[in-house]
């Protein structure tokens, strides 16, 4: 079952500009993580924010997480044409099963 | 250079036939899951493995069976029984323990001819 939920479903943006995704869900949880996802490729791992940290940086990437209100952003800035992606967010409630939610598209314009 | 490795890259299924996706892993992970993406959808999860010969349906194991004889090997079979097969299917790998990202292969995207 799906239990993240990304808003918004696309975001086109204008190179050098910031790009903010969130995500909400519906249970409690060991950790949120984000992917990114290539057209036709697999999912790569950007980053894992743990259920008593509520803001992880890595690079251009900011991640904040706040448990009450079940929810998560991410923030890519001074985004470049290679962000141009589908963005998933991944719950762990278990740690042994992730659920995804259903991604935002972004779109970095040149 | 260590990863997961996933083929065929395309695959087609004729009615009545049973097609087998491999997904093989040098990461040492003792745990291996099978995902399928339809368009502008999330993954959802058919099959996952936690160790060696045993494994546990996910949340749309109907029309699917997989085993898991090696550790480093996760095939898929999707048998005539999925009706509606056509979907990317992603294979990922991940290590024991708490607060561990998976690592995905590249996927097979699968069609019906």
């Amino acid at each position: 079952s799906q239990q993240g939920e990304e808003d918004p479903q696309a975001l086109s943006i204008q190179e050098g500009e910031n790009a903010t995704m969130n995500c909400s869900y519906k249970t409690s949880i060991n950790n949120l993580q984000w992917y990114r996802q290539n057209s036709g490729r697999g999912l790569v791992h950007l980053i894992l924010i743990r259920s008593n940290e509520r803001e992880k940086h890595s690079g251009r990437l900011r991640v904040t997480l706040d448990t009450s209100k079940k929810s998560s952003s991410l923030l890519i800035t001074a985004s470049r044409a290679a962000d141009t992606a589908s963005y998933f967010c991944a719950t762990d409630p278990n740690d042994y099963k992730l659920s995804f939610g259903a991604g935002t598209t972004v779109t970095v314009r040149a | 250079d260590g990863g997961i490795t996933q083929s065929p890259k395309y695959l087609f299924r004729k009615e009545g036939q049973n097609v087998t996706l491999s997904c093989e892993q040098n990461l040492n992970h003792d745990a291996m899951y099978w995902y399928r993406q339809d368009p502008g959808q999330g993954l959802r999860l058919i099959y996952y493995s936690q160790i060696v010969n045993d494994f546990q349906k996910g949340d749309i194991a109907e029309g699917y069976s997989v085993s898991r004889e090696k550790k480093e090997s996760f095939p898929l079979t999707v048998t005539s029984a999925q009706k509606n097969p056509t979907a990317f299917y992603l294979c990922a790998s991940t290590t024991t323990g708490s607060n561990q990202p998976q690592h995905f292969g590249d996927g097979t995207r699968l069609s019906i001819l």
